[in-house]
């Protein structure tokens, strides 16, 4: 039931993109994306819900493609405040609860 | 600064103590949450509470014992844990719980850091 995040780990020069996906095996009813920073709480990005869309905040955006049951992340031109571990939570169909896959370590370099 | 606070921030007790970790949130909210987390590890969910009510326990040992007494606090009371249960405890609150229809964007407090000697 767990998600299945894809890369666990990304070290980005300041600047550059990436891209960290989010796969499931269930049918899934909801995408939601946090950020956690050494040390501090989890950060809500944002929330797709199924029907394909594609959500966007400043230079950091997501889509969701509910036939492949795929979420990805994407963070153009990141930043040095962009670090940290990027877990995507998902919410299959018929469940109430929102199950966090294993995480990917984020670290920009200047 | 998080809306959720928690505390205490950290924790060392005994197996044989009791104790028990708080939880408060003002943004009038109606859902709380209690999380595990493992160094390196995702939140695991542990409870649910929605409108004061426990609406999910994810078969948590009785050694953990939540209790809501309104709907800005939250508490989890500790005893006889053991060496495993230590961890990063986190709360989280949501404008709705996830019985009213969806699991809604969550708040997370910076957690109390738990050790059992």
């Amino acid at each position: 039931q767990q998600p299945v995040q894809s890369p666990q780990a990304v070290i980005l020069r300041e600047g550059e993109d990436a891209v960290i996906n989010c796969s499931s095996s269930k049918a899934l009813y909801s995408v939601h994306w946090y950020r956690q920073k050494h040390g501090e709480a989890p950060v809500f990005l944002m929330i797709l819900l199924k029907g394909g869309e594609q959500k966007g905040h400043e230079k950091i955006s997501a889509s969701f493609n509910e036939k492949k049951q795929q979420s990805s992340l994407y963070l153009t031109a990141s930043q040095l405040s962009y670090s940290g571990t990027y877990f995507c939570g998902t919410v299959i169909q018929g469940a109430q609860k929102l199950v966090f896959g294993q995480g990917t370590r984020l670290t920009i370099n200047p | 600064d998080t809306e959720v606070t928690q505390t205490p921030k950290h924790l060392v007790m005994g197996m044989t103590n009791k104790k028990s970790l708080k939880c408060e949130q003002h943004m009038g909210h109606r859902a709380m949450y209690w999380y595990k987390q493992k160094a390196k590890k995702p939140p695991e969910l542990m409870f649910v509470y929605s409108y004061e009510k426990l609406s999910i326990n994810e078969s948590v040992p009785s050694r953990f014992s939540p209790e809501c007494p309104n709907s800005s606090l939250l508490n989890l009371h500790l005893h006889a844990l053991q060496p495993e249960d230590s961890a990063l405890y986190l709360c989280a609150s949501s404008q709705d719980g996830p019985d009213r229809g969806q699991v809604q964007p969550q708040h997370f407090g910076d957690g109390t850091r738990l050790s059992i000697l």
